[in-house]
């Protein structure tokens, strides 16, 4: 199983709501990761886990909460967002935290904040 | 300047042509990645590398530590290689920083 699974693939959401990403990987991967995708832009580093610890966070405002419940999973909590923040939102895994491995993405979260 | 930087910005092609993509950078680097992402959203990876040459299939990545560049090539293309192909430098642990990408046409 070489997949990385994001859920929901589409997120339509009010500024007031709550909700919630996931992500989920079974390749024993230890490090995983949260981008932010513009259109036509590259991804954007948000927040990288590694070993189930918070490591990197790329001074995301704190209405983007990460959560790394397992190894296996890693959740975006969003709460009260700017319709600037609609964009494909894109986890990733890799092998360790160090350098040198191979990344895997998932499909993306489409996310229209209305 | 970017760290990354990726060209051409667009390049559009017939099928069967030779396709290559350029890609430099400034950082020093422990590998260099080459991906593919479909206009659903979802990125591959197609390679992974820190010296010399790979291929897997008709895709054919190279790289020149020395110069820093890197150039990714597609024998034969094909209608479905069209996608946005985008060149990251991996840095310091697992932080990959990411060149603007490529969007690749092949018409039929």
């Amino acid at each position: 199983d070489t997949e990385v699974t994001q859920t929901p693939k589409h997120l339509v959401m009010g500024m007031t709501n709550k909700k919630s990403l996931k992500c989920e990987q079974h390749m024993g991967h230890r490090a995983m990761y949260w981008y932010k995708q513009k259109a036509k832009k590259p991804p954007e580093l948000m927040f990288v886990y590694s070993y189930e610890k918070l490591s990197i966070n790329e001074s995301v405002p704190s209405r983007f909460s990460p959560e790394c419940p397992n190894s296996s999973l890693l959740n975006l909590h969003l709460h009260a967002l700017q319709p600037e923040d609609s964009a494909l939102y894109l986890c990733a895994s890799t092998r360790t935290g160090g350098g040198d491995t191979e990344a895997f993405f998932g499909q993306g979260t489409r996310l229209t904040v209305v | 300047k970017n760290e990354v930087e990726q060209s051409p910005q667009n390049l559009t092609a017939q099928e069967g042509e030779f396709i290559t993509i350029n890609c430099s950078y400034s950082v020093g680097i422990s590998a260099l990645h080459w991906l593919q992402q479909h206009p659903g959203g979802g990125i591959v990876s197609l390679f992974m590398l820190s010296s010399g040459k790979k291929k897997h299939g008709r895709l054919i990545a190279t790289i020149n530590i020395q110069e820093k560049h890197s150039s990714l090539h597609i024998t034969a293309s094909h209608p479905r290689d069209s996608a946005v192909y985008i060149c990251a430098a991996q840095t310091s642990g697992s932080r990959l920083t990411f060149g603007e990408g490529t969007q690749l046409t092949v018409n039929p």
